[in-house]
């Protein structure tokens, strides 16, 4: 049963600082993996999406990257601003199957 | 372009009443559709998905039911409701294969008085 988990929980860092979100998946038998910010008491708005085949995508200030192997994801968000305060969730759909499986999130605040 | 509705945006019910929240999506043919809830302040619950019409899958035993009368048409019902069904609904599709990932509806907030 794929499992995901995602490190640090809550993140709190100053303006302009360069961050790494984790996520960490159980089973590496994925089709891909997709990134998500949730505002909070809005729905999910999605980040960037990284197929199996892939090694990383990147939008603007932000780069996922994916490591099959050894069942973990990172996304990059490059001099964070506050707007970038928002929960993130990563989700992967595992082969064979016909939905994401969600982590935790991580909630980030960015101070200004 | 394909997009998703959802609505409505807020409801408030009292406990016993009944419910209904419809999701629909424009723009694409046989869609795999799917119902999550996402209690106060907690992760993100998969409760239904359905990959054709007439097709349901439910992930959790519980108070709610969902049906698939059109291809692009999702419903999430409940007879009578509990205070514990309040929550943030949201509706989602995507391809068979999760070729292009999960696109959500903007979810419904449920207060259950």
């Amino acid at each position: 049963k794929q499992e995901v988990t995602q490190i640090p929980a809550a993140l709190s860092v100053p303006e302009g600082e360069n961050l790494v979100l984790n996520c960490s998946f159980t089973d590496s038998a994925i089709y891909n993996l997709q990134w998500f910010r949730q505002d909070p008491g809005k729905g999910l708005t999605s980040l960037l999406l990284i197929q199996s085949s892939q090694r990383e995508q990147t939008s603007g200030r932000l780069n996922a990257s994916l490591d099959k192997s050894s069942g973990r994801s990172t996304l990059y968000i490059a001099a964070s601003q506050p707007g970038d305060s928002a929960t993130y969730l990563c989700a992967v759909w595992t082969s064979g199957t016909y939905k994401y499986i969600f982590g935790t999130g991580t909630r980030l605040k960015v101070l200004a | 372009s394909q997009t998703i509705h959802q609505w409505p945006a807020t409801l408030v019910q009292p406990v016993g009443s009944p419910l209904s929240l419809e999701c629909t999506v424009e723009g694409t043919s046989n869609p795999n559709l799917y119902w999550y809830r996402q209690a106060a302040g907690r992760g993100l619950q998969l409760l239904f998905y359905s990959v054709g019409i007439g097709q349901i899958s439910s992930e959790v035993p519980q108070n709610l039911s969902a049906s698939r009368p059109q291809d692009r048409q999702f419903i999430l019902s409940s007879k009578k409701l509990l205070l514990s069904d309040s929550g943030f609904y949201l509706c989602a599709w995507s391809t068979g294969q999760g070729n292009y990932g999960y696109t959500f509806g903007s979810g419904t907030r449920l207060t259950v008085v």
